[in-house]
């Protein structure tokens, strides 16, 4: 079964310091995708990022980036230089694919970023 | 604005109510979602619609009814709900189709409706 963790709840740093938030997870498939998505205080989720299992590359997206380790089976967010508008939960989700080409995405439990001015 | 809206932002409902969920997309998908957010839980798919057929109905209480008219619009309708029903409802649209599939491709969340139920 699928399964994802987020082992910190939450987590609080000054403005500029740099974040790294964790995400493990379980598959037995080989085929599957991984997401990271914000919820600020508002409510709606915002999607960050989607990679495949057949691509290890590490992302930058400015000020996010993102590793992917198949051998530990991880999926680390780090922000750096934070800013209080970075301020949200995060969550990371697997979605395996299944014959019929249906996914389910499973979250992780979220882990709460605030950060201090 | 994500493109998805959802009507109302917050509802409070007895045991004994009907009462329905709006969501709108606006992104010319055809794929939308019911999630639900509970206090210290992950967020737990409900149901998934496909092109306005139901593909996912994940082992829902009766008391939740989802009805999909149209590709842009998504309803769930609400009877004798408990109070462990109280919680965030989100609704989410993709780009997806029976070809591509659903369930892993990027979601586009609306603001949600907090339930309260009394």
């Amino acid at each position: 079964a699928q399964k994802v963790t987020q082992a910190q709840t939450e987590i609080s740093v000054v403005e500029k310091e740099d974040v790294t938030l964790d995400c493990v997870y379980e598959t037995r498939d080989t085929t599957y995708y991984l997401f990271w998505y914000k919820q600020p205080p508002s409510g709606e989720l915002v999607f960050l990022i989607r990679r495949n299992s057949f691509d290890e590359q590490n992302e930058i997206s400015g000020r996010y980036s993102w590793n992917f380790q198949k051998s530990t089976s991880s999926f680390n967010f780090t922000i750096t230089a934070s800013q209080v508008v970075d301020s949200a939960v995060y969550f990371c989700a697997l979605s395996e694919v299944d014959s019929s080409n249906t996914g389910k995405l499973i979250f992780g439990q979220g882990t709460t970023l605030q950060v201090k001015p | 604005e994500t493109g998805v809206t959802q009507t109302p932002r917050h509802l409070v409902m007895g045991m004994t109510n009907k009462k329905s969920l709006k969501c709108e997309q606006h992104l010319g998908h055809n794929a939308m979602y019911w999630y639900k957010q509970s206090a210290k839980k992950p967020l737990e798919l409900m149901f998934v619609y496909s092109l306005e057929e139901r593909v996912e109905n994940n082992s829902v209480p009766s008391r939740f009814s989802p009805e999909c008219p149209n590709s842009s619009h998504l309803f769930l309708h609400l009877h004798t709900l408990q109070p462990e029903d109280s919680a965030l409802y989100l609704c989410a649209s993709s780009q997806a189709t029976f070809s591509t599939g659903t369930g892993f491709e990027k979601l586009f969340f609306g603001s949600g409706t907090q339930l309260s139920v009394l």
